[in-house]
């Protein structure tokens, strides 16, 4: 069973486009993330929610619009692909947010769904 | 601004000898730092992690040591196996003693550890 688990893991597709990435986890967790990791290899949060609420919203193009239906599932809708957008993006979530006795701050991460803009 | 910096992108060790993989920090406000690992085509992992009112941490093979006053926190494995072979990812976030922190983590770029037979 795969514990975050997105889709697709790979999207190629023309610049202007519209695209989505679907993330969904089984494990019970309160906490969605979406982290883009670029070509440099870094690998940056994008947007955080917290039962269904947004909490983290970085400095992100507002091409970008983040959509949590429930707790298990945080969606990436992507308007006007740019060449920029290429990227892996990776949902991750966690059990509650930082700090708090047993909280290890531990993320849980998909696999991964990497998008090439041409 | 790079707040986590892990200044080696690779790293080659002979089997069975010990990897040091390094990280630098910025923020002295980071007070929860986490180590992850990363194989090709699939989602970093978490492996270990240190809080700032220790200065080191022990799980198995791996060991996280933090110097605040350096603002480094380094992983050493020991002994390396072939399996081991993967990006390593250093992570930091504030608010794990304060609480409120939102697991926001901020990652260095990694650094790929090689152990060869």
């Amino acid at each position: 069973d795969t514990a975050v688990s997105q889709t697709p893991k790979y999207l190629v597709t023309q610049m202007g486009n519209d695209k989505s990435i679907k993330c969904e986890q089984n494990l019970g967790h309160d906490t969605m993330y979406w982290y883009k990791q670029d070509s440099k290899k870094f690998l940056k949060i994008m947007f955080s929610y917290n039962n269904k609420e947004l909490i983290i919203n970085e400095t992100v193009p507002n091409r970008f619009s983040p959509k949590s239906p429930d707790k298990a599932h945080l969606n990436l809708h992507i308007n006007s692909l740019e060449l920029g957008d290429s990227a892996v993006y990776f949902c991750a979530s966690s059990l509650g947010l930082a700090g708090g006795l047993g909280n290890t701050g531990e993320l849980f991460f998909g696999e991964g769904s990497r998008l090439t803009v041409l | 601004d790079q707040q986590v910096k892990q200044n080696s992108p690779s790293l080659s060790v002979q089997e069975g000898r010990i990897s040091i993989l390094n990280c630098d920090y910025t923020n002295s406000m980071f007070d929860y730092f986490l180590w992850y690992k990363k194989y090709p085509a699939e989602g970093p992992t978490f492996l270990i992690s240190i809080s700032s009112i220790k200065d080191k941490n022990e799980d198995g093979r791996f060991t996280v040591f933090l110097n605040k006053s350096a603002k480094h926190l380094s992983l050493h494995i020991v002994p390396s196996q072939p399996g081991d072979s993967a990006v390593y990812f250093c992570a930091a976030s504030v608010g794990r003693i304060l609480t409120g922190g939102g697991n926001k983590l901020t990652f260095g770029t990694g650094t790929q550890l090689k152990v060869e037979l």
